[in-house]
């Protein structure tokens, strides 16, 4: 089964820095998805950035950025001229090519951003 | 953003009553998906449906079934609920006419409490 971990449930930025989340997976499979959503206090879920693992340039979205590194299964988040609507939870996912467009979830992070 | 509804919005129950929640969506999406969030876990799958009556467990299912009737209704069940389900609750869909079947979009969230 695929698992999903995210190792800092928080982490702190100032305004207009950088921060980056980490999030490491491990799968047997060659070709899936990668996903990080961003959960503000509404609780909605939000998709900031998706990566295929079969490209090998990492995806980007304006301020958001990916560090996709398949050997070493790591998929981390880089966040730039953080802003204080940046504030949020954010969750690593995975979707294999098996798994019928199911995601499998990471523990979280949330991101605090100081003024 | 994708059309879908979630009913109830909040509810507390006590031990040992049925419960049945709502996810409606308008975009005539092919998945649906059931996740619980709880601290500690990010989202996890209980059940999802690929069509209408075709239906599978996720990782998280005892104790909840599902039913879809129709294409825009997928309906969870806690035949007898317990404390351990009180959680928040969303309703997910992939798959719309465009084929998007690696990108799922996420319900506003049910949060349930059970005394």
């Amino acid at each position: 089964a695929q698992t999903v971990t995210q190792s800092q449930p928080e982490m702190s930025v100032q305004e207009a820095e950088t921060v980056t989340l980490s999030c490491t997976y491990d799968t047997s499979e060659s070709d899936y998805y990668l996903f990080w959503y961003k959960q503000p206090p509404s609780r909605q879920m939000i998709l900031v950035i998706r990566q295929e693992a079969y490209k090998q340039q990492n995806a980007t979205e304006n301020r958001f950025s990916v560090n996709f590194q398949k050997a070493a299964k790591s998929f981390s988040l880089k966040i730039s001229d953080s802003q204080l609507g940046d504030a949020a939870m954010y969750f690593c996912a995975y979707m294999g090519e098996t798994s019928g467009s199911r995601l499998t979830f990471g523990e979280g992070t949330q991101l605090t951003v100081n003024p | 953003d994708a059309g879908i509804t979630q009913s109830p919005r909040h509810k507390v129950t006590e031990t040992g009553t049925p419960v049945t929640l709502r996810c409606h969506q308008t975009e005539n999406h092919r998945y649906m998906y059931w996740y619980r969030q709880d601290p500690g876990h990010g989202l996890r799958l209980i059940h999802y449906s690929y069509g209408v009556k075709d239906t599978d467990k996720g990782e998280v299912s005892d104790g909840y079934s599902v039913s879809r009737s129709k294409t825009e209704d997928f309906l969870l069940t806690l035949e007898s609920a317990t404390s351990s389900q009180t959680s928040v609750y969303f309703c997910a869909i992939s798959g719309g006419l465009a084929g998007s079947y690696n990108e799922q979009f996420f319900g506003p969230g049910t949060r349930l409490t059970v005394l």
